[in-house]
């Protein structure tokens, strides 16, 4: 079945480092999309990627980084520059319909 | 600025109508969509407006008022599995419309209740 992987579903960081998060689909979207999803709030665009090589910055994106090398996957990078990480991290992906299609999340924690 | 409105809970009982409203601010506006995330899951879309009127889906309609910049939500025949929450989203275009964006709202915490 196709859709979005993201993982690991629960990440815990200590301070000042850096990690990684997952993001992988297998549905041919060009877009990709990374938000942050603090607790009773919305959702927050942190960084987007229309096509492969090429990817923007949203509305959030200090302390984070992302690269776009396969069509396939759009992995998140949480710097030691961003301060108030702990949060949950949806990616999603999309083609020319409406809809977003989102992965099951990666909860990160910084302990 | 780019902002949306919507109530932060609602309850209703099983089998009833529920109305989730929807207002914003946004420059670019292209449509409105709305999702569902159950607690702890993934949002999954629900639906789209990108004209004025109504759009229905099963239980679900969605209404959208460009004009006053405003739309709903509306879930009829409520089921317990309904609770959840209910996100609307703007789609607003950039750099002259070569690439758009979703601003989502807050959310609306619906509790179904027996």
């Amino acid at each position: 079945d196709g859709g979005i992987t993201q993982s690991p579903k629960y990440l815990f960081r200590k301070e000042g480092q850096n990690v990684t998060l997952s993001c992988e689909q297998n549905l041919n979207h060009d877009a990709m999309y990374w938000y942050r999803q603090d607790p009773g709030q919305g959702l927050r665009l942190i960084y987007y990627s229309q096509i492969v090589n090429d990817f923007q910055k949203g509305d959030i994106a200090e302390g984070y980084s992302v690269s776009r090398e396969k069509k396939e996957s759009f992995p998140l990078t949480v710097t030691s520059a961003q301060k108030n990480p702990t949060a949950f991290y949806l990616c999603a992906s999309k083609d020319r319909s409406y809809g977003y299609t989102f992965g099951s999340g990666t909860r990160l924690t910084v302990v | 600025g780019q902002s949306l409105e919507q109530p932060s809970e609602v309850t209703a009982v099983e089998g009833a109508i529920v109305q989730i409203n929807c207002t914003y601010q946004t420059s670019g506006f292209y449509g409105l969509s709305w999702y569902q995330q159950h607690d702890g899951g993934a949002p999954t879309f629900l639906s789209y407006n990108g004209l004025d009127g109504l759009e229905e889906t099963g239980r679900f309609s969605s209404f959208l008022s460009r004009s006053d910049s405003y739309g709903y939500l509306l879930l009829q025949e409520l089921q317990m599995k309904d609770s959840a929450s209910y996100f609307c989203a703007v789609r607003v275009f950039l750099y002259g419309g070569a690439t758009n964006k979703l601003i989502f709202g807050t959310g609306t915490l619906l509790a179904v209740q027996p």
